[in-house]
């Protein structure tokens, strides 16, 4: 079956310390990975995507980098948090051949409050 | 600019009634998802919609394509659909990345 693992569900980190969360979908291959944020108030926003190994696109600048080191694992990273980094970490990844029916599978999320 | 919007932004009911989430975008869209997150934040998909209606036990969700309008209804509400109701779309052109409404706080109660 298709599935999506994210981790950790909850995260504090002091301010300066570095990041690393992890998302790996099993099921399916070459798969197209997203990472959002949706921080306090306001609605999720695309900050990765990669449509292959060692292929990433950012879509806003930002204190955060991401990695795709394996087919099936997207890492999202930061050297020195910043309080602003604080929010919900959703990963998730499109299902279907040819990417036509857009059918989005989402992660369990991760809350992360910088401190 | 490519706006996803949503009301109202809460909503409250009684156990037991009907329930109508609205959505608007303001360009062509190649789909539309509703999405469920509840408190803990995880999220799930509940509806992906190109054109017309789809229902699922007591949810119905529609798109008007010419109006760039969706519809979220319950039906015979209950205190468990107490949820975010988030809608997305990918915009035409944008491949298939998502832009997100901010959701729409609903209550249920008993």
């Amino acid at each position: 079956s298709q599935t999506i693992h994210q981790w950790p569900a909850t995260l504090v980190q002091p301010v300066g310390s570095p990041l690393s969360l992890e998302c790996t979908v099993e099921g399916t291959s070459n798969p197209n990975l997203y990472w959002y944020r949706q921080a306090a108030g306001r609605g999720l926003q695309l900050l990765f995507y990669s449509v292959g190994i060692g292929q990433i696109s950012s879509e806003v600048p930002q204190n955060l980098s991401a990695s795709r080191p394996q087919d099936r694992q997207f890492i999202l990273s930061s050297k020195k948090l910043l309080l602003s980094d604080s929010g919900f970490y959703l990963c998730a990844w499109i299902q279907g051949q040819g990417r036509t029916n857009y059918g989005y599978t989402f992660g369990s999320g991760t809350r992360l409050t910088v401190v | 600019k490519n706006e996803v919007e949503q009301s109202p932004q809460n909503l409250t009911a009684q156990e037991g009634e009907f329930i109508t989430i609205n959505c608007s975008y303001s360009v062509g869209i190649s789909a539309l998802h509703w999405l469920q997150q509840h408190p803990g934040g995880g999220i799930v998909s509940l509806f992906m919609l190109s054109s017309g209606k789809k229902k699922h036990g007591r949810l119905i969700a529609t798109i008007n394509i010419q109006e760039k309008h969706s519809s979220l209804h319950i039906t015979a509400s209950h205190p468990r659909d107490s949820a975010v109701y988030i809608c997305a779309v990918v915009f035409t052109g944008a491949n298939s990345k998502l832009t997100f409404g901010k959701g729409i706080t609903l209550s249920v109660r008993p």
